[in-house]
């Protein structure tokens, strides 16, 4: 069965800082995995997908994931940080065996500062 | 930009009354979903729906929960007898195709008292 393991419940970072949002996944197939986003009171929003294609992925606004097989890691970075990146960050995987369902990981709360 | 709308934002029920929750999906999307999250835990997923029919469900998507999708638009998540236990933020989701990105709503907070 597939999951999904966020190293850190909460990341605090300085604004221009790099941000390093850690995760392993574990899946029975080739997976797909994702990063998504919460802002306080708002929906989930897609931040950038690996679908086995390019290792690595770029997503919006800066962000991006290596896929590491080897690790079984799908860690998420951006090279500077910006307050408004403060949010909850969840890391996702599909796998055909699963059907479509999407499994999300617990999240990591990144907290900036001025 | 065409987004997942969910109806009502905030909803607060008595232990044991029914509480449905609405979703407009993407128009042209065929995959729906509802995902919940219970404060401070994870999001988990409950139940998907395609072709007018439940394709996948969880073990908490249990007899007292139900789907429809009883027009052209509208999804449904019904809840015929809620607990204490199913407070939490509900989420519904659409997809394009079957491996494709999910979109989101910004949820359905559900408080049961």
């Amino acid at each position: 069965a597939q999951s999904v393991t966020q190293l850190d419940s909460h990341v605090s970072v300085s604004e221009g800082t790099p941000v390093l949002l850690r995760c392993n996944y574990s899946s029975s197939y080739s997976p797909s995995l994702f990063w998504y986003v919460q802002h306080p009171n708002k929906g989930l929003q897609l931040l950038l997908k690996y679908t086995s294609a390019a290792t690595l992925v770029k997503g919006i606004n800066g962000f991006e994931a290596e896929f590491k097989k080897s690790e079984t890691s799908f860690h998420l970075t951006k090279p500077s940080a910006h307050m408004s990146d403060a949010a909850e960050y969840f890391c996702v995987v599909s796998d055909r065996e699963a059907g479509t369902a999407l499994i999300f990981g617990k999240g990591t709360t990144l907290s900036v500062s001025s | 930009e065409p987004e997942v709308t969910q109806t009502p934002s905030h909803q607060v029920t008595q232990m044991g009354q029914e509480v449905i929750l609405r979703c407009v999906p993407i128009s042209n999307h065929l995959y729906f979903y509802w995902y919940r999250q219970i404060l401070g835990q994870k999001v988990e997923f409950l139940v998907s729906f395609y072709n007018n029919e439940i394709s996948e469900k969880s073990e908490i998507f249990d007899d007292q929960f139900s789907v429809e999708r009883p027009d052209g638009s509208n999804f449904t998540l019904k809840i015929r007898s809620t607990k204490l236990e199913d407070s939490a933020m509900y989420f519904c989701a659409s997809s394009g195709g079957g491996r494709g990105e999910l979109f989101f709503g910004e949820g359905s907070r559900l408080t049961v008292l």
